[in-house]
């Protein structure tokens, strides 16, 4: 198993522009998630999905959009790129959500707006 | 507002030495929390999950410990090796939602 991959590893956009984060896992999990992390501070919730067609807002959803149309994929897509919205972007997955299942993480996409 | 925060914030230790990594966290009422391992350039790695009625995990070098009532965790690495240097993140879940809060993370330097 691949687990979670993430494409592309690197990005630079200009301020205004749009692009979709990618992230694909092989291990039929229901739930995905996206998170991003500042240098220097702690990873926060942007996004999250309980199964195919399902998603909701975590902690900082502003500036991002979701879909989940396939167990696999769960893209996340900058509309009008900030230069707040400069992180490295990690997408997890989990199989469901007891209280005894860890989330597995992909290698992260890092994001530079400028 | 789960508040996590770890200390120290960086370590740098001799190979062989024990160390302790600590995790504080501001709302005792907790899912689970688990200490990850983040390499650079790499995603993150689970290490060990503590479930809100267990006191303690174990594997292998490490040990996690979990006092809710206090609000601390701690992650004790034995016999430190340089395979060892990584960033250590804490996170903990609330018992409602399903979003992890993690601290900034200790960065660790063992040294041959």
């Amino acid at each position: 198993n691949a687990g979670v991959t993430q494409t592309p590893k690197f990005r630079i956009l200009k301020i205004g522009q749009s692009m979709t984060l990618q992230c694909t896992q092989d291990m039929n999990h229901n739930y995905m998630y996206w998170y991003r992390q500042d240098p220097g501070m702690g990873l926060k919730l942007i996004y999250y999905s309980v199964g195919a067609g399902i998603t909701d807002k975590g902690e900082v959803p502003n500036g991002y959009n979701v879909s989940r149309s396939t167990t696999e994929d769960f893209p996340l897509r900058l509309e009008l790129a900030a230069p707040s919205q400069t992180s490295v972007y990690f997408c997890a997955s989990s199989p469901w959500a007891g209280q005894q299942e860890t989330q597995y993480f992909g290698p992260g996409t890092r994001l530079l707006v400028l | 507002k789960q508040e996590v925060t770890q200390i120290p914030a960086a370590l740098s230790v001799p190979e062989g030495e024990n160390l302790v990594l600590n995790c504080s966290f501001t709302d005792s009422a907790i899912y689970n929390l688990q200490w990850f391992r983040q390499d650079p350039g790499k995603g993150l790695t689970s290490l060990l999950l503590i479930q809100s009625s267990q006191r303690e995990q174990t594997s292998g070098r490490l040990n996690a410990s979990l006092d809710k009532s206090s609000g601390r965790s701690t992650l004790y690495i034995a016999a430190s090796q340089p395979g060892d240097s990584a960033t250590y993140l804490c996170a903990v879940r609330g018992d409602s939602g399903y979003a992890l809060n993690f601290g900034k993370g200790t960065s660790l330097l063992v040294t041959p």
